[in-house]
């Protein structure tokens, strides 16, 4: 079975672009994380889907972040009018139990986004 | 704010050598525990989890023990190998509003060196 992929694995942009990062989890799993990981703040969590609802979205770090889970299954994060700050690793992992945190969680390889 | 600080920054070991990387964080109110292993350029593998009701996982050459009390966890590696090389993160899962909104909180990881 494959486990979690991400897409892009790199990607460079320009400063005020928008970007898209998709995540696909390990079929079955309901619960969905994004992480974020750069230099200077180390890893830090986003945002955690349960199924395709998003209980708390105070871990994003700002208004032009957001991210969407559709059918149970594939997450995007969005990023709008990208700054320089914003270049990191995003991760993201999944996890089967409907209670989130609880169980295993798996991660995939991550982007690493530049914001030239 | 939870914060988790992670002792030491970095650790050379030979080959062979039992070995224990420290944890700490500032809220004792915690959910559970992790420890993650992260490669160089690579996601996060789970290794263990600590519900907080738990006071230690053991996992082949791996222990982890918590005292939520103290605000401490420690990884033991027992016999350590070239291939333990890795960063070790430790995590935190907190209630912050008491309502199931989860906040998890990473250390700055511990950056270990197996020498054979």
């Amino acid at each position: 079975g494959a486990g979690v992929s991400q897409s892009p694995s790199n990607k460079v942009t320009e400063k005020g672009k928008d970007v898209e990062l998709r995540c696909d989890p390990i079929s079955g799993h309901t619960a969905l994380y994004w992480y974020r990981q750069s230099l200077g703040q180390g890893l830090e969590f986003l945002i955690y889907f349960q199924g395709n609802s998003a209980p708390d979205k105070s871990g994003l770090p700002s208004d032009r972040f957001s991210a969407e889970r559709t059918g149970g299954s594939v997450s995007t994060l969005t990023i709008q009018r990208t700054q320089q700050e914003d270049s990191a690793v995003y991760l993201c992992a999944s996890s089967l139990t409907r209670f989130h945190f609880a169980d295993t969680q798996y991660f995939g390889p991550g982007t690493r986004l530049t914001v030239l | 704010k939870q914060e988790v600080t992670q002792i030491p920054a970095a650790l050379s070991v030979p080959e062979g050598e039992n070995l224990v990387l420290n944890c700490s964080f500032t809220d004792s109110a915690i959910y559970n525990l992790q420890w993650f292993r992260q490669d160089p350029g690579k996601g996060l593998t789970s290794l263990l989890l600590i519900q907080s009701s738990q006071r230690e996982q053991t996992s082949g050459r791996l222990n982890a023990s918590l005292d939520k009390s103290s605000g401490r966890s420690t990884l033991y590696i027992a016999a350590s190998q070239p291939g333990d090389s890795a960063t070790y993160l430790c995590a935190v899962l907190l209630d912050s509003s008491g309502a199931g909104s989860y906040q998890l909180t990473f250390g700055k990881g511990t950056k270990l060196s197996v020498i054979p």
